[in-house]
């Protein structure tokens, strides 16, 4: 089915390993978005990408990293987990650059670093 | 620094009440979206407002965009159990690249 897929759904690890989330978007949306949602700061942004090798920072970007090598992928990566980054990531995408149009959300990866 | 206030948090209501959702802020928005988001899923998007004081319906859900863009309103009529959920509102700012900036959310539980 087309959409917007994250995996894992689930991830368990422990502190300093190395974990990437995957997002898969088949609609060809240019813009991708990473946010992770936490009780008390609502949905907060990581990284974005306005199209393939274009990435920057949002609101909290420290820790992790991502990349964009081909349009429907959008990896992030945390170099050195850490308890803090505890969280639900979800992955978006939008078809338009104005901020006008929604985005599109995948289910999420609920992350827990131990 | 939290752009979007959402009032209230949490809202617990019986089946066939109305109620209403409040987004504000100091800042001005070119668009202002509403989102609702069910456990375990993502949020997923209900309305778009763009215009200062345009109004939407979507069913029994009521969106009013303030006339000067700093903030938004949720109305719901007659509410079900099947609105319960976390509400969502953003802002967004021109072409910023379509970046959004998200209110902590509404919690809201109905009764049957």
């Amino acid at each position: 089915d087309a959409g917007i897929t994250q995996s894992p759904r689930y991830k368990i690890t422990e502190t300093g390993r190395q974990v990437t989330l995957m997002c898969h978007q088949t609609w060809s949306h240019s813009y991708m978005f990473w946010y992770r949602q936490d009780l008390g700061h609502g949905l907060r942004l990581i990284y974005y990408s306005a199209a393939a090798d274009i990435t920057d920072k949002g609101e909290v970007p420290d820790g992790y990293v991502v990349s964009r090598s081909k349009t429907e992928n959008f990896p992030l990566t945390l170099e050195s987990a850490t308890r803090s980054q505890t969280s639900v990531y979800f992955c978006a995408s939008s078809r338009r650059t104005h901020a006008n149009y929604g985005y599109t959300f995948g289910s999420g990866t609920r992350l827990t670093v131990v | 620094t939290q752009l979007l206030e959402q009032s209230p948090q949490f809202l617990s209501i019986q089946e066939g009440e109305n109620l209403t959702v409040y987004c504000n802020s100091s800042s001005v928005f070119s668009s202002l979206q509403w989102y609702r988001q069910e456990p375990g899923e993502g949020p997923v998007l209900l309305v778009t407002v763009v215009t200062g004081g345009e109004v939407k319906k979507l069913k029994r859900l009521t969106f009013q965009f303030g006339d000067a863009r700093k903030d938004s309103s949720l109305h719901i009529t007659a509410a079900q159990p099947g609105d319960t959920g976390l509400y969502l509102c953003a802002g967004g700012k021109g072409t910023s690249y379509g970046k959004l900036t998200f209110g902590q959310g509404t919690i809201l539980t109905v009764h049957p």
